[in-house]
């Protein structure tokens, strides 16, 4: 079974509103997660890191004020789109390590921004 | 710039046949290799991974092949099977900072 969740598996909103996204790790505790982005037929693209109990690291060029980012367990992280627009609209997945370099991906977030 | 260069883009193989996906890297760093399937609307799932201190590593079907000089990694899928039809991603990491480097996918077909 799946030891990392994500929810929503989609969503669809508005233009000007906020989403948020859950990632939790479902039976161990990840100090660190990782947001990323899927366009369709590409590559996953890096957005932050997510740490515990501190802020999170942002990839050149990815707006830190519009994917608001917050861990604040060891188990869960989330996403927040903030004033989302219809070219925010994507696949996100997140990630969790689970230590030793074992990273285990959610299903991933489908959001549609209307 | 692209630091895990992947090949092929899309790649169909008969049933039974062997699939080859290659993956180059420029970061010396690099000492971790894994390799996603990703089937569509999924999240990737870790099919296998090689560090560099082994030049191959088979699970399965499913085989590694590293050459640390080249900088170069590969994927073999023995025996293919239609339910392997999806996209496989290669990546690499620090191991101390765990941040992945996803390479661009390559889309297997396997016709029966």
């Amino acid at each position: 079974g799946a030891v990392v969740s994500q929810h929503p598996s989609w969503v669809i909103c508005k233009s000007g509103t906020s989403v948020k996204i859950e990632c939790r790790s479902l039976d161990f505790q990840a100090t660190t997660m990782f947001w990323y982005r899927q366009f369709p037929k590409q590559s996953l693209m890096l957005m932050a890191t997510s740490n515990e109990g501190s802020k999170a690291t942002y990839e050149q060029g990815v707006e830190k004020d519009k994917f608001l980012i917050n861990h604040a367990s060891l188990t869960l992280s989330t996403l927040t789109v903030t004033s989302a627009h219809p070219e925010d609209s994507s696949f996100y997945i997140c990630s969790a390590d689970r230590g030793g370099n074992t990273i285990y991906f959610g299903e991933g977030s489908w959001l549609t921004v209307v | 710039q692209q630091q895990v260069k992947q090949s092929p883009q899309s790649l169909i193989v008969q049933k039974g046949g062997i699939s080859i996906i290659n993956c180059a890297y420029e970061n010396t760093a690099f000492d971790y290799f894994p390799w996603y399937q990703q089937f569509p609307g999924k999240g990737p799932a870790l099919l296998i991974a090689i560090r560099p201190d082994v030049s191959e590593k088979k699970e399965g079907r499913f085989t590694i092949s590293f050459n640390k000089s080249a900088k170069q990694f590969s994927l073999h899928i023995m025996d293919s099977q239609p339910g392997d039809s999806a996209t496989y991603f290669c990546a690499a990491s620090k191991s101390n900072t765990d941040k992945l480097i996803f390479g661009t996918g390559t889309r297997l077909q396997v016709f029966p």
